[in-house]
């Protein structure tokens, strides 16, 4: 069974500091890797995606994947309240279906 | 459309009926996926369809659950003799193709709830 891991949270942080968000996965021919952020009652948004070793940087966000280690995480700098959240860890492999975790809920402190 | 859509938004019925979920993916968008997401947990994939064509059905929890996309658009997710167990939300999300890339996007949801 393939599972995607997430530590639920709630993760705190001060506002401008960098949260930092893992996951980590169990199907070693996973391909894709996918943040999504979800606001509470509304839909998951896809914030980044990263198909290879090392660092993706999209402004504040940086995605870091490390496939041996089965290992994605997300960097948000400067956290700002309006990123409280909760984040979704997606993997998939081509040709099959997305795996979601379970998300790690997200507060950023004024 | 500019987005994906589903209707109706909420639905509230009784046990044993029938209900049929419907979602309209982004114009062009090669795959459709249905997901059910619980409180407080990621979308539990259900299943997904490229074009017309149901790629992957092992996520539907019993045969109650069923799902069609005849022509390669519209998606309706269909469950026969509702249980108050089937409530939760329950999320369609398109993508444009179906390789590595296959970013999806998620529509607004359907809040079904079974008395």
């Amino acid at each position: 069974q393939k599972e995607v891991e997430q530590n639920s949270g709630p993760l705190s942080v001060p506002e401008g500091a960098i949260a930092s968000l893992n996951c980590t996965y169990s199907d070693r021919g996973s391909q894709s890797f996918f943040w999504y952020r979800q606001y509470s009652g509304k839909s998951p948004e896809l914030i980044m995606s990263i198909y290879s070793n090392g660092d993706k940087e999209d402004g504040r966000f940086t995605a870091q994947l490390n496939k041996a280690s089965q290992y994605v995480s997300l960097l948000i700098r400067d956290s700002q309240p309006s990123d409280s959240a909760t984040y979704l860890c997606a993997v998939k492999v081509y040709g099959q279906n997305f795996v979601f975790g379970p998300g790690t809920r997200l507060s950023v402190l004024p | 459309g500019a987005g994906v859509s589903q209707s109706p938004r909420y639905k509230v019925t009784k046990r044993g009926q029938d209900v049929a979920l419907r979602c309209d993916p982004i114009s062009g968008h090669v795959s459709l996926y249905w997901y059910r997401q619980a409180l407080g947990q990621g979308p539990e994939f259900l299943t997904y369809f490229n074009y017309e064509a149901q790629q992957d059905k092992s996520g539907l929890p019993n045969d109650r659950f069923s799902a069609e996309r005849p022509e390669g658009s519209i998606s309706t997710l269909t469950i026969q003799r509702t249980e108050q167990r089937d409530s939760a939300m329950y999320r369609c999300a398109s993508s444009n193709s179906g390789g590595l890339d296959n970013e999806q996007f998620f529509g607004p949801g359907t809040r079904l709830t079974v008395l």
